[in-house]
């Protein structure tokens, strides 16, 4: 399995400012994604971080709000930009493609974005 | 949009019990996994079942897939206090790593001590 960093694991935000959420898996990974979760509800893809290009978004998802970069295979980040309270969800990032498990991903534990 | 509709939404059950969780997908697969969430955080993978496959155990688990229905069930036997959490399922279309998941709307199970 991958071991995946995420920081921060929480925060608390003013409207009108944005927050840099980061990834770092402890091996080479080919796919990197990045989720929204509102609460009590599921999972809703936001965009894959391709390495070396710009991120593919999901419908609804525009890389204005959601800049991505993802300059090597072990680390990405999620800007939430401009937040409004609507924006207050938890954020995932998982990886996919490891060595040993080519079709499961694995999950960072999340940062619980409140905004106020 | 989510493909799979897992029910029931929640569950609550006695310590030793069984749960039963379903989920139900719209379009063709190449497998299907289940998802545990404890508290708000992270997703840990339970188990893989493949297209051609119709069941599979791991420890207290039990996954059953339907292709002609579209659907499959978990099954948590001899259920724990830790085993309270939220599971989702989730779909693979292709089998390419990498491969996006389209996941269900949860079931959360609360297993009483």
């Amino acid at each position: 399995s991958a071991v995946i960093s995420q920081k921060p694991s929480r925060d608390i935000c003013q409207r009108g400012t944005s927050l840099t959420i980061q990834c770092q898996v402890d091996s080479q990974v080919t796919m990197m994604f990045w989720y929204r979760q509102q609460p009590g509800q599921s999972l809703t893809l936001i965009a894959t971080a391709n390495q070396g290009s710009e991120a593919t978004y999901e419908s609804g998802f525009v890389i204005d709000k959601f800049p991505i970069s993802r300059p090597n295979l072990t680390f990405s980040t999620l800007t939430v930009s401009n937040m409004s309270p609507e924006d207050s969800s938890i954020y995932l990032c998982s990886v996919a493609g490891t060595a040993v498990a080519k079709n499961i991903q694995y999950f960072g534990a999340g940062t619980r974005l409140s905004v106020l | 949009s989510q493909q799979g509709e897992e029910d029931p939404q929640a569950l609550s059950i006695q310590e030793g019990e069984n749960a039963t969780m379903n989920c139900s997908y719209k379009t063709s697969i190449n497998n299907l996994q289940w998802y545990r969430q404890n508290s708000g955080r992270g997703l840990v993978h339970l188990i893989l079942i493949r297209s051609n496959e119709r069941e599979k155990h791991s420890g207290r688990l039990r996954v059953t897939l339907d292709t002609s229905k579209k659907s499959s069930s978990l099954l948590i036997t001899a259920s724990r206090a830790a085993d309270t959490a939220s599971y989702f399922c989730a779909t693979a279309a292709g089998y390419n790593a990498g491969n996006m998941l389209t996941f269900g709307g949860g079931t959360r199970l609360m297993v009483k001590p």
